[in-house]
């Protein structure tokens, strides 16, 4: 079975720039989470959709947005990029909607993403 | 979400069983303690789940005492290959949100 899978692996921008990040999820799944990890840290949410709808959003400001479409794949849109944009996007698929303490996420290899 | 205390760094040598503790004082009566293991430049990848008392699973034990205040990841004969970070997450999610810590970076040697 295919995991998650994201596109591009690697990407380089300038400040500036605007950048999409794209996600599909594992089949079957319809949740999707968007993550950012800087170097030394640990992930850090961004969003949740579920069925094309916002569920959950991290503190993170208004550049960043995303989308899923009726296939449950994902982009997460980034505007304006600042050199501090620069990480690995990490997105992850679960079945769940409402998570719930028992709920396990799968997470793709990630997008690493430069801001010269 | 309850805090997880884990140890920043830990180093062991092949064929050595590894235990990384997590500390969490604040666990909820409905909380779940997991585990996730992630290697350089990929993502995290689940490796346990429990509730209390033992886990055991193909790759990990998961020990967890009666007062569920803390938990230890219990890795048989690791290998050069298990070098990665460890992250302890306790209390699932809310829509969608794990909450990571900075986990514990398990460097294993020859």
């Amino acid at each position: 079975d295919a995991g998650v899978t994201q596109s591009p692996t690697h990407l380089i921008k300038t400040r500036g720039q605007h950048v999409t990040l794209r996600c599909s999820p594992i089949s079957g799944h319809k949740s999707v989470s968007w993550y950012q990890q800087v170097l030394g840290q640990g992930p850090q949410f961004i969003f949740q959709y579920y069925e094309k709808e916002e569920r959950g959003r991290g503190n993170f400001p208004d550049r960043f947005s995303a989308r899923q479409f009726p296939n449950y794949s994902s982009e997460l849109n980034v505007n304006a990029l600042l050199l501090g944009d620069s990480a690995l996007y990490l997105c992850a698929s679960s079945l769940a909607a409402a998570g719930g303490p028992r709920e396990t996420q799968y997470f793709g290899p990630g997008t690493r993403l430069l801001v010269l | 979400l309850a805090k997880t205390t884990q140890p920043i760094s830990m180093d062991s040598y092949e064929g050595q069983e590894v235990n990384i503790t997590c500390s969490h004082n604040n666990i909820a009566t409905n909380d779940y303690i997991t585990w996730y293991q992630q290697f350089p430049s990929q993502g995290p990848r689940f490796i346990i789940q429990g509730y209390k008392t033992k886990v055991t699973n193909e790759v990990a034990s998961l020990f967890i005492p009666a007062d569920r205040k803390s938990s230890t990841l219990s890795l048989p004969r690791v290998s050069l290959s298990d070098t990665a970070v460890y992250y302890c997450l306790v209390g699932g999610t809310s829509y969608g949100k794990l909450t990571f810590g900075q986990g514990t970076i398990l460097t294993v040697h020859p």
